[in-house]
């Protein structure tokens, strides 16, 4: 069976400090992975997705970036955290269209 | 115009309870739909997918009118372990797998 696996779990930085959370999926080949955001309050924001090795399409402009450098493997990454970049962070995988996700990353920038 | 516009609540109901959900999709190429269910502080996970013709999974039944694109869910013999934010989910007509997540409808279920 299919696995995500995304961490850390949370993650306290400081204003400007770098990012880099990673998201593994195990059980499938080729997958189409994506990073989302849930603000406080807010509903989920798709920041990424890729659709193979070294493919990836950004939704919005933001402080963010993201890579894929292996099939299974998806990173979240920033140079320089705002405050405005806390949240919780979401990593999926899909298949048929539908989502799994992994069990996120809660991110506060202080 | 949101892609997903849901009802946020709160909506606190007593066990035994019936509740439903609404919400309201405005990409008529969309030809998925789900509903998800979020426990605080935790991931989505899939509840269940919505097809045309209804469908219905024990205590839960939802429904899709693609004419009027309204998505409803309905809780029968509600829980306390049905307490949850309850997410509409709309796919973008593309088979990439982009979907749009509605904000979420927030429930409460008390003894």
């Amino acid at each position: 069976s299919q696995t995500i696996h995304q961490w850390p779990a949370t993650l306290v930085q400081p204003v400007g400090s770098p990012l880099s959370l990673e998201c593994t999926v195990e059980g499938t080949s080729n997958p189409n992975l994506y990073w989302y955001r849930q603000a406080a309050g807010r509903g989920l924001q798709l920041l990424f997705y890729s659709v193979g090795i070294g493919q990836i399409s950004s939704e919005v402009p933001q402080n963010l970036s993201a890579s894929r450098p292996q099939d299974r493997q998806f990173i979240l990454s920033s140079k320089k955290l705002l405050l405005s970049d806390s949240g919780f962070y979401l990593c999926a995988w899909s298949h048929k269209n539908e989502a799994f996700f992994g069990q996120g990353t809660r991110l506060t920038v202080v | 115009r949101k892609e997903v516009e849901q009802d946020p609540g709160p909506f606190n109901v007593p066990e035994g309870a019936t509740v439903a959900f609404n919400c309201t999709y405005s990409n008529s190429a969309s030809q998925s739909f789900f509903w998800y269910r979020q426990d605080c502080r935790k991931e989505p996970k899939l509840l269940m997918s919505v097809y045309s013709s209804g469908n219905e999974d024990g205590r839960f039944t939802a429904q899709l009118n693609r004419a009027s694109q309204y998505i409803s869910l309905l809780i029968r013999d509600s829980k306390l372990s049905d307490s949850a934010t309850y997410l509409c989910v709309v796919d973008r007509g593309s088979t990439l797998g982009r979907l749009y997540f509605g904000r979420g409808t927030q429930l409460t279920v008390w003894p």
